[in-house]
């Protein structure tokens, strides 16, 4: 079974720290996602990674910066934390398209942050 | 950009009878789709897939059925019981082309006893 892991499931900031959400996939996928989900807004992508060191800004980057240093390890960093940015945060990974595969993305339990 | 959208916001039904969940999507160049079960407080869960050379593919209790003609594509859920409960997610992609999905905004089901 294909494993997601976030490192926290609630997390409380504030305003003006800088906050690092960590997540670990054990199935050697190629690409790692994190995304917001908010009421009424569905999930959006906020930065991808295809690749170790590799990464893309998703729809809405501004605010954020992530990190890959491992293939099994995606973190997503709020370099100064806002309470715009309350919110559940979800990772996800999947195999690369460009092998044939998947497209499938399996999920982590989410990370519920609130910036006070 | 194009995006998954779905017709209903809100389901609810009794328990027993059959669901069916929508969603229209608008990039017609998109050749796979999955549905995502999403309970309250967890990560989306993969349900079933199915590809564009397919109109039907049909699980434990789901079945998703494609039309390409009209871009639409449903979940159908037979049976439905209070652990089915959740928010039900459409996504396409395609495959070879894009690592990423395009997500609707959801449905939520909600199963009365």
């Amino acid at each position: 079974d294909v494993k997601v892991t976030q490192s926290s499931r609630y997390l409380v900031k504030r305003t003006g720290e800088k906050v690092f959400l960590e997540c670990v996939q054990d199935m050697d996928h190629e690409n790692m996602f994190w995304y917001r989900q908010d009421p009424g807004l569905g999930l959006r992508l906020i930065y991808f990674s295809y690749d170790v060191k590799m990464k893309e800004k998703g729809d809405i980057p501004e605010g954020y910066s992530v990190s890959r240093e491992k293939k099994e390890r995606f973190s997503l960093i709020l370099e100064s934390a806002s309470t715009n940015q309350t919110s559940m945060y979800l990772c996800a990974s999947s195999f690369g398209s460009r092998l044939g595969r998947g497209g499938e993305q399996y999920f982590g339990p989410g990370t519920r942050l609130t910036v006070t | 950009g194009e995006s998954v959208g779905l017709h209903l916001p809100t389901l609810s039904v009794q328990e027993g009878d059959n669901s069916i969940i929508n969603c229209a999507y608008s990039n017609s160049a998109s050749d796979y789709f999955i549905w995502y079960k999403q309970e309250s407080g967890k990560g989306p869960q993969f349900i079933i897939d199915i590809r564009s050379n397919m109109d039907k593919r049909q699980g434990q209790r789901v079945t998703v059925l494609l039309n390409k003609t009209v871009k639409h594509l449903s979940l159908q859920i037979a049976a439905t019981q209070p652990g089915d409960s959740a928010v039900y997610f459409c996504a396409e992609t395609i495959q070879g082309g894009s690592e990423k999905l395009v997500f609707g905004k959801g449905t939520k089901l909600t199963v009365n006893p």
